[in-house]
């Protein structure tokens, strides 16, 4: 168990809707980033939250937005769903200071499928 | 290209060493990563090594690290059925908090 959570496990929706992903970070982490798991994609990077303000910014599209709360939890929302977005939704934090080794702990992934 | 390259499929006879191998680009980098995924599964963190490093040991893994080539080798040894999985290998690049992964290497595990 990484201490990272991720909810809900499991996602179907239809297109055109709009979805909200949580999660919880390791305590004590203060920064939270996202990722896109498909099958042709492999791993993409969408965004990245440190204590509370956007830090980085990968292949993350208009549609989607995300942000980082006071208790430091995240939530990544998607929005006017396609059939492309059904893929794996991986919340990762670490500790996020400058010189640690930066290791990223992964959660469990929150599956999204769009019919 | 991409930043980290790995080949995509490794057979390995039970007991027998496996060897995965990963090219990366930014010579930059300042720690580089190992993660496994099983089926269903998040990304587990199996050892990294920072780049000053030329090798590191855990157990029955073995990281070895060519920063001349930029190749990073990941090692098990004895491997088990329960190493079957996805690695992906990762590397963090210099000042920067971000971690490009590469597209994973499934090993599949011959009985």
């Amino acid at each position: 168990d990484s201490g990272v959570t991720q909810t809900p496990k499991h996602l179907i929706t239809a297109t055109g809707q709009r979805v909200t992903l949580r999660c919880s970070p390791r305590s004590g982490d203060l920064s939270v980033y996202w990722y896109q798991q498909s099958l042709d994609q492999g791993l993409q990077f969408l965004i990245q939250y440190y204590n509370g303000e956007e830090r980085a910014k990968g292949n993350i599209l208009e549609r989607f937005s995300a942000q980082q709360f006071p208790d430091l939890h995240s939530e990544l929302n998607l929005s006017s769903l396609e059939l492309g977005d059904s893929a794996l939704y991986f919340c990762a934090s670490s500790v996020g200071l400058t010189g640690s080794a930066g290791t990223q702990y992964f959660g469990p992934g929150t599956r999204l499928l769009v019919l | 290209g991409e930043d980290v390259e790995q080949s995509l499929f490794l057979s390995v006879r039970e007991g027998d060493s496996s060897v995965i191998n990963c090219t990366y680009t930014d010579s930059s980098s300042t720690y580089l990563y190992w993660y496994k995924q099983e089926p269903g599964a998040g990304l587990q963190l199996l050892t990294y090594i920072f780049s000053n490093m030329d090798m590191k040991q855990d157990q029955r893994l073995t990281v070895l690290l060519n920063k001349k080539d930029k190749h990073l080798s990941l090692r098990i040894a004895d491997t088990q059925t329960g190493d079957s999985a996805i690695y992906f290998c990762a590397e963090r690049k210099g000042g920067d908090d971000k971690i490009i992964f590469g597209k994973g290497t499934r090993l599949h595990i011959l009985p």
